[in-house]
């Protein structure tokens, strides 16, 4: 079946660093890939989303490029602040289908 | 402001009561969507619904129930046969059912004493 997979946290990093968060994804045909932040107590909020392959998401400072041949979307920033402070997942959409499959998710901690 | 509201952010019953969680959306969309979430996991679907009045269920229907009588709620009522109800409670909405983008409100955790 369809499923995502992302790197394991936590992961903590200063501020003004680089970040990447590894994800990876199984599904047959080529879903539409998120990436959704959590912020403490508070719901999913959609950072960046690719609907097919070689398509580069960017928000925020964040980006992701949707790579077919090696089911990856990974997500980058170049210099992380306070404020990005959150948990992270990946999640990936069927083609032709309404459930969104969720990674575990990674909580990122920034320290100033 | 347009968005989606989840009543109330935080619940507390007694094991063996039924209790319903609150989601209501001005969007205008018709997909609506509730998911559990567990510490240290992902979301999984609990049930959806493209339309009014109609529902499928998700990878985790058992113990729950849900209607759509208006396009802008999405009940969810938490039976007592549900094993472990104590979680967190999102909804979601979309434009529609074969529109990629869902859009969450801000969740309910439910504590089950």
């Amino acid at each position: 079946g369809d499923s995502v997979t992302q790197m394991e946290g936590p992961v903590t990093l200063s501020e003004e660093a680089f970040l990447t968060i590894n994800c990876t994804y199984t599904a047959t045909g080529y879903p539409s890939l998120f990436w959704y932040v959590q912020y403490p107590g508070e719901g999913l909020q959609l950072l960046l989303k690719a609907t097919k392959a070689d398509d580069k998401g960017s928000n925020k400072g964040f980006e992701a490029t949707y790579r077919k041949e090696t089911t990856s979307f990974h997500l980058e920033k170049g210099s992380v602040q306070v404020s990005d402070s959150a948990v992270y997942f990946c999640a990936l959409m069927p083609r032709r289908a309404q459930k969104l499959v969720f990674g575990q998710g990674t909580r990122l901690t920034i320290n100033p | 402001d347009g968005g989606i509201t989840q009543s109330p952010k935080y619940l507390f019953r007694k094991e063996g009561q039924n209790v319903t969680l609150s989601c209501e959306q001005n969007l205008n969309h018709d997909a609506m969507y509730w998911y559990r979430q567990d510490p240290g996991q992902g979301l999984r679907l609990i049930y959806y619904s493209q339309i009014v009045n109609d529902f499928q269920k998700g990878d985790i229907a058992e113990g729950y129930s849900v209607s759509r009588e208006k396009k802008e709620s999405f009940p969810l009522t938490v039976t007592s046969a549900q094993k472990n109800p104590t979680a967190f409670y999102l909804c979601a909405s979309s434009r529609d059912g074969a529109t990629d983008t869902q859009y969450f409100g801000p969740g309910t955790r439910l504590t089950v004493l």
